[in-house]
């Protein structure tokens, strides 16, 4: 069974902080995504990885593939307020075949 | 283009009673997967259709069952209701078999007393 572990599990900052929470497995992955998901709400798909080693930018987020495509992290700079909610990771094992593993997540919340 | 619509939002069963959740992917998807949410165990999945045609299970109990019909839509079905099976159920489309990106819907809350 493939795996995702995400840490920390929760994260508490002040705002303006910034912040690196992981997504390691021991499986190797053809892609991973990064979802954050708000209170009663779905998850939002913010970012999908498929190089190993590929780094890709969304304003103030920062996500990164290992280059053995086995873990990712995901880095915040300056957070803010609305940055608060669950990030999640999930893996693609075999294109087309199997569905996404999901991690647990990682709860942040961002204090002003 | 409109999102994944999921219905009903809520919904508030007692042990034994049986339910159905309906979900509508985005527009010119034709996969659907569906999945459970708690705080502990995290997302997991239930099952992915395409095409009418269900192609992965996930490790649930036979209560859980779905089907997808001509125009995508999505039923899931939970027979025989128990207290673990409160959760938050989301329904999520992508574009096809090679797409593993998911658009999810609002979910719905079960709460099962």
């Amino acid at each position: 069974t493939q795996l995702l572990e995400q840490s920390p599990q929760f994260l508490s900052i002040q705002e303006g902080e910034n912040l690196t929470v992981y997504c390691n497995s021991s499986s190797v992955f053809s892609s991973l995504q990064w979802y954050r998901q708000e209170p009663g709400e779905g998850p939002v798909l913010l970012v999908t990885v498929v190089t190993g080693g590929e780094v890709k930018k969304l304003k103030r987020l920062t996500f990164q593939f290992g280059d053995a495509r086995k873990d990712s992290s995901l880095h915040i700079t300056a957070a803010q307020p609305g940055d608060t909610g669950l990030y999640l990771c999930a893996g693609a094992a075999t294109p087309g075949n199997t569905p996404l593993v999901f991690g647990k997540g990682t709860r942040l919340s961002v204090i002003a | 283009k409109a999102g994944v619509t999921q219905t009903p939002r809520y919904l508030i069963k007692t042990r034994g009673q049986q339910v159905t959740l309906s979900c509508s992917p985005i527009s010119g998807h034709r996969s659907v997967s569906w999945y459970q949410q708690t705080p502990g165990q995290g997302l997991q999945f239930l099952f992915e259709y395409f095409s009418e045609t269900q192609r992965n299970k996930g490790n649930f109990p036979g209560r859980f069952s779905g089907r997808q019909f001509s125009n995508s839509r999505s039923e899931m079905n939970v027979s025989t209701l128990e207290l673990g099976d409160s959760a938050l159920y989301l329904c999520a489309s992508s574009a096809g078999l090679a797409s593993y990106e998911q658009y999810f819907g609002p979910g719905t809350r079960l709460t099962v007393t």
